[in-house]
């Protein structure tokens, strides 16, 4: 089976500019978490999705950041518009939940480079 | 205080050694432990998961857990070069009932030397 898919896998863009991040889970699992990782401030949840809907977006940075799952096999990060503090390896990562069963599986990253 | 905690390391084994890395949590409502590895510009990869306290052996690998104590640690049997990588300890954390959030410590990077 194919893991999560992440794409790009890389990116570099200028300050204001749109970026966007898209990821493909797992086929049949039905969590969805985006997360950011730092040197500074190692890995962050940024918002989570449970059955397309988003369950937690506390994480998220600031307004300029925005996440949607339109269905179970595609979401996307927008970062409208991009700072250079936005420089980060952005990971998304998918699961299938049980009571006794929970683990996450992370895709290869997009590393995004803000100038 | 952060959620989870492990020292950031390096720490350095001979090959052939065990190594042995160390986790601490805050929540006493924590139920799923997990222990991923990353290796320089690549994602955590899940190398293993414990939800019972005791030990939890997969090859070279032993998970233990202890609830009481808030405590999980992993050790390496016969640690190889290979081995050399960031370990993230990773904890679930509430809200409980919105399924399987995920708290990461810092990670500790072992260095294996041959």
């Amino acid at each position: 089976d194919a893991g999560v898919i992440q794409s790009p896998r890389h990116e570099v863009t200028e300050m204001g500019q749109e970026v966007t991040l898209r990821c493909k889970p797992i086929s049949g699992h039905d969590y969805l978490f985006w997360y950011r990782q730092t040197m500074m401030r190692g890995l962050e949840l940024l918002i989570y999705f449970n059955n397309n809907v988003p369950i937690d977006d506390s994480g998220m940075p600031e307004d300029r950041f925005s996440a949607k799952m339109p269905n179970a096999s595609f979401s996307t990060l927008k970062i409208q518009p991009s700072e250079p503090r936005d420089s980060a390896v952005y990971f998304c990562a998918s699961s299938f939940y049980t009571s006794s069963y929970n683990e996450q599986f992370f895709g290869p990253g997009t590393r995004l480079t803000v100038l | 205080q952060k959620e989870v905690e492990q020292n950031s390391g390096p720490l350095s084994v001979p090959e052939g050694a065990i190594a042995s890395l160390n986790c601490t949590y805050s929540d006493r409502g924590s139920q799923s432990f997990f222990w991923y590895r990353q290796y320089s510009g690549k994602s955590p990869e899940l190398i293993m998961s414990i939800y019972s306290n005791g030990d939890k052996e997969d090859g070279r690998f032993t998970a233990q857990l202890n609830k009481a104590s808030q405590y999980v640690s992993l050790l390496i049997r016969d640690s190889q070069p290979s081995d050399s990588a960031t370990y993230l300890c990773a904890v679930n954390t509430p809200p409980w009932n919105a399924g399987n959030m995920l708290t990461f410590g810092g990670g500790t990077r072992l260095m294996v030397k041959p």
